[in-house]
């Protein structure tokens, strides 16, 4: 039982590329979503799924893509990348009811030049 | 809009001296509010959920109270490996959540 992992754990990009951030879960999970950790700002939510191709908006998704086609997987794509994408990105999961909390990955440190 | 405002933003205690962190809320509906441990460069680590007001948990060191407006982290007794940034989250709609910047603790032995 993995938990929640996510790769790379380290990035660089030039300013206008595209990657994809990888997140999977082996908890069973319906509720995965990406959060962006800046300094001074807290921890704040891109995008959001509730289950297998359901996904919506958070607070700041712009300059991100995601989707969700299996219960296990929720990739977020950069699709041009900005210096101001520089950040440390949390992928989450939780069952429905979010009794249990939710389990949060090792992060991504994404930086932009 | 939900809104989280974490008190004080920085800690430092001495070992053995017992404070509180505080969590001010304000949300349309509450579905949960959530604390957090985080460890720098290691994501959050889930503490406790607390789902109405007078409700309590503890574990070890910590214990979290909760009110109609704000909830409490009370550390007794903290040791150094308490050290950590504690989150505060609320959940109000489909199991996301809003969280406070932090209050980063730092105890001294």
């Amino acid at each position: 039982n993995a938990g929640v992992t996510q790769t790379p754990k380290f990035q660089v990009l030039k300013t206008g590329q595209s990657m994809t951030l990888q997140c999977a879960q082996d908890m069973n999970h319906e509720y995965m979503s990406w959060y962006r950790q800046d300094p001074g700002m807290g921890l704040r939510l891109i995008h959001y799924s509730v289950g297998a191709g359901i996904t919506d908006q958070g607070e700041v998704p712009n300059g991100y893509n995601v989707s969700r086609s299996t219960t296990e997987d929720f990739p977020l794509r950069l699709l041009s990348a900005a210096p101001s994408q520089t950040s440390v990105y949390f992928c989450a999961s939780s069952f429905r009811t979010g009794d249990y909390g939710y389990t949060f990955g090792s992060g991504t440190r994404l930086t932009v030049v | 809009e939900d809104q989280v405002t974490q008190s004080p933003e920085a800690l430092r205690l001495q070992e053995g001296e017992s404070s509180s962190l505080n969590c001010s809320y304000t949300v349309s509906g509450l579905r949960g509010l959530f604390w957090y441990r985080q460890d720098p460069g290691k994501g959050p680590e889930f503490l406790f959920t607390l789902y109405s007001a007078g409700e309590e948990k503890e574990k070890e060191r910590l214990k979290a109270t909760l009110t109609k407006k704000e909830s409490f982290l009370h550390i007794t007794a903290p040791k150094p490996e308490d050290s950590a940034t504690y989150l505060c989250a609320v959940n109000s709609g489909y199991s996301t959540l809003t969280f406070g910047k932090g209050t980063m603790l730092l105890v001294s032995p």
